[in-house]
């Protein structure tokens, strides 16, 4: 299947600080990136579509000056979280597909972030 | 608000055993509905996409169906293994938007 890479795996920052988190589609070109958060014991949670070339549609209740999205080519989009606080601290996952909005995803890794 | 249930949260079998687990999803505005089988320290990997009712639809000794009228798909695992031990998430797709909207998982783990 198509191979999806998410970097870094996880990270430390101290609090204040952004953290910039990269996606890459690496076999196929992907103009539709999702990203998603997943809290302890919960499922993944939709944060934001990610479209080459255009603004990300965020979800209701996550707020887009605190995740920056930013899908700049085919194959990769970056999630920064800005002034991160220990609450930001979570698991966040993308996924991209490679064709028609029915047919399966495929996901990055993941990161773990630790805001300390 | 969208709301996809899957049950049991968790389960242990024993190696042999069969398995089978819900996800439960809204009825209309249906799209589509994926499965996907989540090991540790990996990626999610697709096992099924399924877009009719009455779809079935079979990987090896892993097999789901899907019933869109009353919202619920079950996916079934026949002699589980050690190595089928994992979550699974079921994914729904409202309308046409592309996005998934998962379920919590369930657990499964597979004694020797």
């Amino acid at each position: 299947g198509a191979v999806v890479s998410q970097h870094p795996s996880r990270v430390i920052c101290k609090s204040g600080t952004s953290v910039k988190i990269e996606c890459r589609s690496l076999d196929f070109q992907a103009t539709t990136m999702f990203w998603y958060r997943q809290f302890p014991k919960q499922s993944l949670m939709l944060m934001a579509t990610s479209n080459e070339g255009s603004k990300a549609t965020y979800e209701q209740g996550v707020e887009k000056d605190k995740f920056l999205i930013n899908h700049a080519s085919l194959t990769l989009s970056t999630l920064t979280v800005t002034s991160a606080h220990p609450e930001d601290s979570s698991f966040y996952i993308c996924s991209a597909r490679a064709g028609s909005v029915d047919t399966e995803a495929f996901f990055g890794q993941g990161t773990r972030l630790t805001v300390v | 608000i969208l709301n996809v249930e899957q049950s049991p949260q968790s389960l242990h079998v024993q190696e042999g055993d069969s398995t089978n687990f819900t996800c439960s999803f809204p009825s209309s505005n249906f799209y589509a509905l994926h499965w996907y089988r989540w090991e540790t320290a990996k990626s999610p990997e697709a096992l099924f996409v399924m877009t009719l009712n009455g779809d079935e639809k079979k990987k090896g000794r892993i097999s789901a169906t899907l019933n869109t009228k009353e919202g619920y798909s079950y996916l079934y695992i026949k002699g589980s293994q050690p190595e089928d031990s994992a979550t699974y998430l079921c994914a729904f797709i409202p309308g046409n938007t592309g996005k998934l909207i998962f379920g919590q998982g369930t657990t499964l783990q597979v004694k020797p």
